[in-house]
């Protein structure tokens, strides 16, 4: 069964700071990675989507990276905004599951 | 373009009673899935569509039925609720389940059972 574990749990960080969220992922026989931005009482915003071939894609300041062979990807958000605050999921398409299989995400708060 | 849209938002019921929430995209896409939200259990398949008139079963699916008679519906209903299915409910959809295929939530239901 495939799982997915997102370090760390929760970061606060000072506003203009470069950072680095982490999704390791125990099947690497995925399709797709996708990651999502999820404020309060919200729902999903997909925020990238990469693809089983690529090795990494950009939206802005963000850019995710994936490495199947050793089951990571990870979102680097550029200089960081109060704006940025909210929980990041990562989620796997394939790995011998149907839909998607989600981390827990990473609570993240940028602090002006 | 409203992309996935959820209907209630919000709804409260009491043990025992039964419910619909329904799930309509304007993309024209064939797939469609439930899931539920809980805290420290992350986002969990309840069941899902491959298609106009396909249902199939997720990772937590006890409790809960669905229906596809339309391909830009998916229904979730619940016979009997307990106070175990007090969740947030999201619908998505996505135009195949590999590749190239990014998936879009709706803005969830938050059901409470008392």
């Amino acid at each position: 069964k495939q799982e997915v574990t997102q370090i760390p749990a929760a970061l606060s960080v000072p506003e203009g700071e470069n950072l680095v969220l982490n999704c390791s992922f125990t099947d690497s026989a995925i399709y797709n990675l996708q990651w999502f931005r999820q404020d309060p009482g919200k729902g999903l915003t997909s925020l990238l989507l990469i693809q089983s071939s690529q090795r990494e894609q950009t939206n802005g300041r963000l850019n995710a990276s994936l490495d199947k062979s050793s089951g990571r990807s990870t979102l680097y958000i550029a200089a960081s905004q109060p704006g940025d605050s909210a929980t990041y999921l990562c989620a796997l398409g394939g790995g011998g599951a149907d839909g998607l299989t989600f981390g827990k995400g990473t609570h993240l708060i940028i602090q002006p | 373009n409203a992309g996935v849209t959820q209907t209630p938002k919000f709804r409260v019921l009491k043990t025992g009673q039964s419910m619909t929430l329904l799930c309509a995209q304007d993309m024209n896409h064939e797939y469609m899935y439930w899931y539920r939200q809980d805290p420290g259990m992350g986002l969990r398949l309840i069941h899902y569509s491959v298609g106009e008139g396909t249902t199939a079963k997720g990772e937590v699916p006890d409790g809960y039925n669905v229906s596809r008679l339309k391909k830009q519906n998916f229904l979730l209903g619940l016979e009997s609720a307990a106070p175990s299915q007090t969740s947030v409910y999201f619908c998505a959809s996505s135009y195949g389940d590999r590749g190239g295929t990014e998936a879009f939530f709706g803005q969830g239901t938050r059901l409470t059972v008392v």
